[in-house]
């Protein structure tokens, strides 16, 4: 079985553009989370989603993010018009149902130039 | 913020057992302890969880206090690559099992 899957590794992206950040849950899990860690920090929780649902988005910036889990389809992670302060690792980690263990991926590392 | 306390860093002998502590004084009773550690550059990785029975897997062992006011993770034989921050988390119940992450343990085994 395989584990929760991120891609890419690295992103590199200049000031101004756009990045998707893609996580491929493990199977058999419909709920997905997205945290994001600055360098020497804990992770920050972003979003919460089930399949075609934003569940709760209260950790996510109101500008320039957005995120959503189709229904086909790995959930993304958008970032627009990127900034220098969105340069991070961003951790997507999946469980098969609330309130349950949640399983990590490798991490999507955004270097904004 | 973090429901939990951790000490910031511990060092380990290379085949010893490591015994990190955790103090969640504010728990809940049907709140969970988990326990996740992140190796440098990695994602974090899932190590065990409990409620108020002792727990073992084939990664670790978790004990509780009778209060549920602490708890210990045990590595029985670490070995080098289990150097890593490891972290004690409560998720929080309210908000939709969000995951919220203190400063962690920082282990260092040493051979």
């Amino acid at each position: 079985n395989a584990g929760v899957m991120q891609n890419p590794r690295h992103l590199v992206r200049r000031r101004g553009q756009e990045a998707r950040l893609r996580c491929s849950p493990m199977k058999g899990h419909s709920h997905v989370y997205w945290y994001r860690q600055l360098p020497e920090e804990g992770l920050k929780f972003m979003v919460y989603l089930q399949k075609e649902n934003i569940i709760d988005e209260s950790g996510m910036p109101k500008e320039r993010f957005s995120a959503e889990f189709p229904k086909e389809g790995p959930s993304i992670l958008r970032i627009q018009q990127v900034v220098r302060g969105d340069s991070a690792a961003y951790f997507c980690a999946s469980s098969p149902g609330n309130q349950e263990t949640q399983y990590f991926g490798p991490g999507t590392r955004l270097l904004v130039l | 913020d973090a429901k939990t306390t951790q000490p910031p860093s511990m060092d380990c002998a290379e085949g010893r057992a490591a015994n990190l502590p955790c103090n969640h004084s504010t728990i809940s009773g049907n709140e969970y302890v988990y326990w996740y550690r992140q190796i440098h550059s990695q994602g974090p990785q899932y190590i065990i969880h409990g409620l108020k029975n002792n727990e073992t897997n084939e990664m670790a062992s978790l004990i509780i206090t009778e209060d549920r006011k602490s708890s210990t993770l045990i590595l029985p034989h670490a070995t080098l690559r289990d150097t890593a921050v490891y972290y004690c988390i409560v998720p929080d119940m309210d908000s939709n099992y969000q995951l919220i992450w203190g400063a962690g343990t920082k282990l260092i085994i040493k051979p």
